[in-house]
């Protein structure tokens, strides 16, 4: 157990439509990075939340958005899914400023996009 | 930007045998992870490691950071050790985030 969260667990979506993803991070940490995960690949970087900031984005359109709230929890917002966004997507929390930043991940939310 | 490469990418051994999984990384890190992702997709940290040893019960890790691998032993392996292994870095140019290696997938057998 991380003591990461995260809901829903699976999420059945269709082209075009609207999506909201939700973290909670760890007590005690500060930074939630979010990740994409398509079958048989390592996570892919989206972006990390610092301070309720993006502090960090990786090769990600910008219909991929999110907020970080004063709690640090998270959220992701995917707009006009397609169908390369079923994944499983991972969030991940941290200390920034602490040692190592080791980042702990919660369970996933698996996306289908039909 | 920065590349990982682990191997092998798929390993099948029987219950008992001992391995050793490795990862290369193509440039200087300030933050090395490797993590066992179960079937259900979890990731399990294992070890926070940007150099050196560090042991966990039948899990070892070593990074070489001037050479630019780690390696991550596992031995008298069981059946819940199944998964996929990956090795992920931190460097200078990632703004914080991690890039993972596309793992390595370990069957062990009975």
């Amino acid at each position: 157990e991380t003591g990461v969260t995260q809901s829903p667990t699976h999420l059945i979506k269709t082209r075009g439509q609207q999506v909201t993803l939700r973290c909670s991070s760890q007590s005690g940490h500060n930074t939630v990075s979010w990740y994409q995960q398509a079958l048989g690949q390592g996570p892919q970087f989206i972006f990390q939340y610092y301070r309720e900031e993006e502090n960090g984005r990786g090769n990600f359109p910008p219909r991929f958005s999110g907020l970080q709230f004063p709690n640090y929890s998270s959220e992701l917002n995917v707009n006009a899914l397609e169908l390369d966004d079923s994944a499983l997507y991972l969030c991940a929390s941290s200390l920034t400023g602490g040692a190592g930043e080791t980042q702990y991940f919660g369970p996933g939310t698996r996306l289908l996009v039909l | 930007g920065i590349q990982v490469e682990q191997s092998p990418p798929d390993l099948i051994l029987q219950e008992g045998a001992n391995s050793t999984l490795r990862c290369n990384f193509s440039d200087s890190v300030n933050n090395l992870q490797w993590f066992h992702q179960n079937p259900w997709g979890q990731l399990i940290n294992l070890f926070y490691i940007p150099s050196g040893t560090k042991q966990n019960g039948r899990l070892s890790a070593t990074t070489v950071a001037t050479e630019r691998y780690s390696l991550l032993y596992i031995s008298s392996s069981q059946t819940t050790d199944s998964g996929v292994y990956f090795c992920a870095v931190r460097y200078g140019g990632s703004q914080g985030n991690l890039i993972f290696g596309k793992g390595t997938k370990l069957s062990v057998k009975p």
